[in-house]
């Protein structure tokens, strides 16, 4: 088992749609969780953090995090072309230092 | 930004040949990382620097050394570049602590190895 899981996608949504991603985590003990969003060719940028269970409200974006489930997410509402990308998950090790990422979600929104 | 450069941006090169990638930041960032990003795998660490001359490995470190002499330096060499190491490079830093883990991430070094 993987220990920061994603649906590979592609996931593709309609402009105005909501795209929900979504990631499951191995270490229960885990703390610290983010959504990076990588475009085609880019270095990786940071988007959401989230540190305690319940949701998290950035302008369109919104974190969720279960840790009874092990499960984080990440909404995307009034999806637009440019939200179009890789989004990863990552959730920093119990030690501290390492941060895991998942192989990331592709998301398409059609215009 | 986070002032992150890294060198080179591209490099081909061929089986056999030691190569050294450079990452250098401006922003006195503790932590430092090297990932390899390949398709359908996603960010895999491969070595860390919690501080000047502190390293660690990651998950896959095999056949890549590191070198932190300075805190704004971060240098990956592959001692004997292999074909299974074309990928792109992302060095990343970290200022520290558990709420400052925000990563900032370099451009990326394409290499080819033939």
């Amino acid at each position: 088992q993987k220990e920061v899981e994603q649906n590979s996608g592609p996931l593709s949504v309609p402009e105005g749609a909501i795209a929900s991603l979504n990631c499951t985590y191995s270490d229960r003990v885990s703390q610290s969780f983010f959504w990076y969003r990588q475009y085609s060719g880019k270095s990786p940028e940071l988007i959401m953090s989230i540190y305690s269970n319940g949701d998290k409200e950035d302008g369109r974006f919104t974190a969720q995090l279960n840790k009874a489930s092990q499960y984080v997410s990440l909404l995307i509402r009034d999806s637009q072309p440019s939200d179009s990308a890789t989004y990863l998950c990552a959730v920093l090790n119990t030690g501290g230092f390492k941060t895991i990422f998942g192989a990331g979600t592709r998301l398409f929104v059609k215009a | 930004d986070a002032g992150i450069t890294q060198s080179p941006r591209h490099k081909v090169t061929e089986t056999g040949t030691p190569v050294t990638l450079r990452c250098h930041q401006t922003e006195n960032h503790r932590y430092m990382y090297w990932y390899r990003q390949d398709p359908g795998h996603g960010l895999r660490l491969i070595h860390y620097s919690y501080g000047v001359k502190d390293t660690d490995k990651g998950e896959v470190s095999d056949g890549y050394s590191v070198s932190r002499s300075k805190t704004e330096d971060f240098l990956l060499t592959l001692e004997s570049a292999t074909s299974s190491q074309t990928s792109v490079y992302f060095c990343a830093t970290r200022t520290g602590g558990y709420e400052n883990n925000t990563q900032y991430f370099g451009p990326g070094t394409r290499l080819t190895v033939l």
